[in-house]
């Protein structure tokens, strides 16, 4: 089954503490792509990469990092999270043509405390 | 830069009832243009896509049209159901397709 996996579903941290979520494709996907979901803002993207070792910022990009060394893998890290980064985090897959559907995760409830 | 703007809600409508969720935006040059609809504790999910000027999207009974002179992508639907509640996200990705811009969403409750 086509799907982009995120891990963990949950997570309640405290500032500072390092943490990392995963997100996982087996589509074969060259795009991927981080968001963020706040009430009344939508979806704010944070990072994406358009292939292998390519990574770049989306509108909201500050207290994030990523990494895609694989294909399939596109961790989200947050170095030292604060109570602002707390939010519903997505991440997203789809091809290189412009007019590709994006496959979305189930979604990561992140709360900083 | 690049935005998307739709209009508030929530929608409360009555089943068999018309739907229109406004959607317009900024772009330069030709954007794609999509819907998606997000049901309760789920992700996104691509409802409807027009990658060109007059392009009319459609699916499950919802309609979109590309309009450029107007900036519009407003999304239509005949008769909802109560399985159409949901929110409805508007988006947007520039022509040269590196980043994606969505709307606030859009919540729509349908009531038997």
């Amino acid at each position: 089954e086509a799907q982009v996996t995120q891990n963990p579903r949950y997570l309640i941290t405290v500032t500072g503490k390092k943490l990392t979520v995963t997100c996982s494709q087996n589509m074969n996907h060259e795009y991927m792509s981080w968001y963020r979901q706040d009430p009344g803002l939508g979806l704010r993207q944070i990072y994406y990469s358009m292939n292998v070792e390519v990574t770049d910022k989306g509108d909201v990009p500050e207290g994030y990092k990523v990494s895609r060394k694989e294909k399939r893998n596109f961790p989200l890290i947050l170095e030292s999270p604060s109570p602002n980064q707390t939010s519903l985090y997505f991440c997203a897959s789809a091809g290189t043509d412009r007019t590709d559907t994006q496959y979305f995760g189930p979604g990561t409830r992140l709360t900083v405390l | 830069g690049d935005s998307v703007t739709q209009m508030e809600g929530p929608v409360t409508l009555s089943e068999e009832a018309f739907l229109t969720i406004n959607c317009t935006y900024t772009a330069t040059g030709y954007p794609s243009l999509f819907w998606y609809v997000q049901y309760p504790g789920e992700g996104l999910q691509l409802l409807l896509k027009a990658t060109k000027a007059d392009d009319k999207g459609s699916n499950k009974g919802f309609e979109a049209t590309y309009r450029k002179e107007t900036t519009s992508f407003h999304l239509e639907k005949g008769s909802v159901q109560v399985s159409d509640s949901a929110v409805y996200f508007c988006a947007l990705t520039p022509y040269n397709f590196n980043k994606f811009y969505f709307g606030s969403g859009t919540k729509l409750n349908v009531k038997p």
